[in-house]
């Protein structure tokens, strides 16, 4: 079946432009997580979504961030007023129902670019 | 607080070569351990996971690893390592927090890059 997709795959933006990022889960997964992955550095938690409520925004690093989810489907990744430091790989991952295991499948991820 | 140390940044191992790539934990419980592996521009990819029971697990690509409780460590190992190996791995342990779902993020560790030398 179809795993987890994120797009763009790539977006370059200037400093000060906001940007969104998209995630569709794998279908009748109800959890979904946000990471950012910084140039040679492992994955740093951003927010979890369990449904459509959001339970745990303890990651994100700043209020320039926000993320919704609409119902157990899509999820947007917004930064607002990016910077440089903003620079990083965004990986987005879905789980299926609860069974207290932390299976996560990720998607291959966006690049973003702050110029 | 939960964390995860790989203390090798980069391993360079010979094709054919066995392989362990080194993972320690703290964890307050018995925790859930995960190996992922990334390949260039690739996501990431589950090798395999430790939950309960026998602490040496077989996951995909041949690739298997053991929880050791008392040291806190849960290895990944592959006894003869093939080119198309070359990567970076990633362990992780589950963070538990009670939602009333019982699921939570990953906390993963820094990552260990493997060079394949023919």
């Amino acid at each position: 079946g179809a795993g987890v997709s994120q797009s763009p795959s790539n977006k370059v933006t200037e400093k000060g432009k906001d940007v969104e990022l998209r995630c569709d889960p794998i279908s009748g997964h109800t959890a979904l997580y946000w990471y950012r992955q910084r140039l040679g550095q492992g994955l740093e938690f951003l927010i979890y979504f369990q449904g459509n409520s959001a339970p745990d925004k303890s990651g994100l690093p700043s209020d320039r961030f926000s993320a919704e989810r609409t119902g157990e489907s899509v999820s947007t990744l917004t930064i607002q007023r990016t910077q440089q430091e903003d620079s990083a790989v965004y990986l987005c991952a879905s789980s299926p129902p609860d069974r207290g295991k932390h299976e996560q499948y990720f998607g291959p991820g966006t690049r973003l670019t702050v110029t | 607080a939960q964390s995860v140390t790989q203390p090798d940044i980069h391993i360079t191992v010979s094709e054919g070569a066995s392989l362990e790539l080194r993972c320690n934990y703290s964890y307050g419980a018995t925790p859930y351990l995960f190996w992922y592996v990334q390949s260039p521009g690739q996501g990431l990819q589950l090798l395999l996971k430790y939950f309960s029971g026998d602490t040496l697990v077989q996951g995909i690509k041949g690739f298997e690893a053991e929880f050791k409780r008392s040291q806190s460590s849960f290895n990944l190992r592959k006894p003869s390592v093939h080119w198309s190996d070359a990567a970076e791995y990633f362990c992780a342990v589950g963070r538990y927090m009670n939602y009333g779902g019982s699921q939570g993020n990953l906390i993963f560790g820094k990552g260990t890059k493997l060079s394949v030398k023919p």
